[in-house]
């Protein structure tokens, strides 16, 4: 079971560098996700969508731009790195909650970006 | 807006002892979801219980039960019988269950289990 797969799980990037995280969850969920995780703190949320074409800002969401052109995929862009980026990025999926029904977000394994 | 606060930064507790991590929510909205979140030093978050705001029973997964107190808006997870392998970055979130249904994270606890 696949779930929510994310690439790459390791990277180090040089100041001004861009790069693309990528993220695919094969769940058929609507609502897409994606987090950075500073140490030791909680999650915060960098963009979202809920469904294919519809995106929208999270709580951190400059220097980061997102795309969702199907359902199953949701990719981050980073277009000019700087080093307060370097952190751990974390997508995650769910479908639909209701008061009544649970629906947690399934996250993927993260990865890990360093900008020197 | 939604707020989780967890207090405890750390906690120590001896293998088999039960444990309880703290969580307190702020929300305006009458229909909301708390979840409960596993992160081992590999990193990975794993999901471990959910309680909706309307469920009237407290949610229990195994050894996981929630000690939901409304209207203290407090979610504190119990850990029964704790192992070595529950040593463990723990995170409490909530989310609105309308709309883009985002989670929001408290700053979690690091819980070690001590044999």
């Amino acid at each position: 079971n696949a779930g929510v797969t994310q690439t790459p799980k390791f990277r180090i990037l040089k100041i001004g560098q861009s790069m693309t995280l990528q993220c695919a969850q094969d769940m058929n969920h609507n609502y897409m996700y994606w987090y950075r995780q500073d140490p030791g703190m909680g999650l915060k949320l960098i963009y979202y969508s809920v469904g294919a074409g519809i995106t929208d800002k999270g709580e951190v969401p400059n220097g980061y731009n997102v795309s969702r052109s199907t359902t199953e995929d949701f990719p981050l862009r980073l277009e000019l790195a700087a080093p307060s980026q370097t952190s751990v990025y974390f997508c995650a999926s769910s479908g639909k909650g209701t008061s009544y029904s649970n629906q947690p977000q399934h996250f993927g394994d993260g990865t890990r970006l360093s900008i020197l | 807006a939604q707020k989780i606060t967890q207090t405890q930064p750390g906690m120590f507790v001896q293998e088999k002892e039960a444990v309880t991590l703290d969580c307190t929510y702020d929300t305006s909205d009458q229909s909301y979801g708390l979840f409960w979140y596993k992160q081992p030093s590999s990193g990975e978050m794993i999901f471990l219980i959910y309680q909706g705001s309307y469920d009237e029973q407290n949610a229990t997964e195994g050894r996981y039960s929630l000690n939901f107190q409304k209207a203290r808006k407090s979610a504190n997870l119990v850990i029964s019988a704790s192992q070595l392998g529950d040593s463990a970055m723990y995170f409490c979130a909530t989310r609105i269950l309308k709309g883009a249904q985002k989670l929001v994270f408290g700053q979690g606890t690091r819980l070690t289990i001590n044999p």
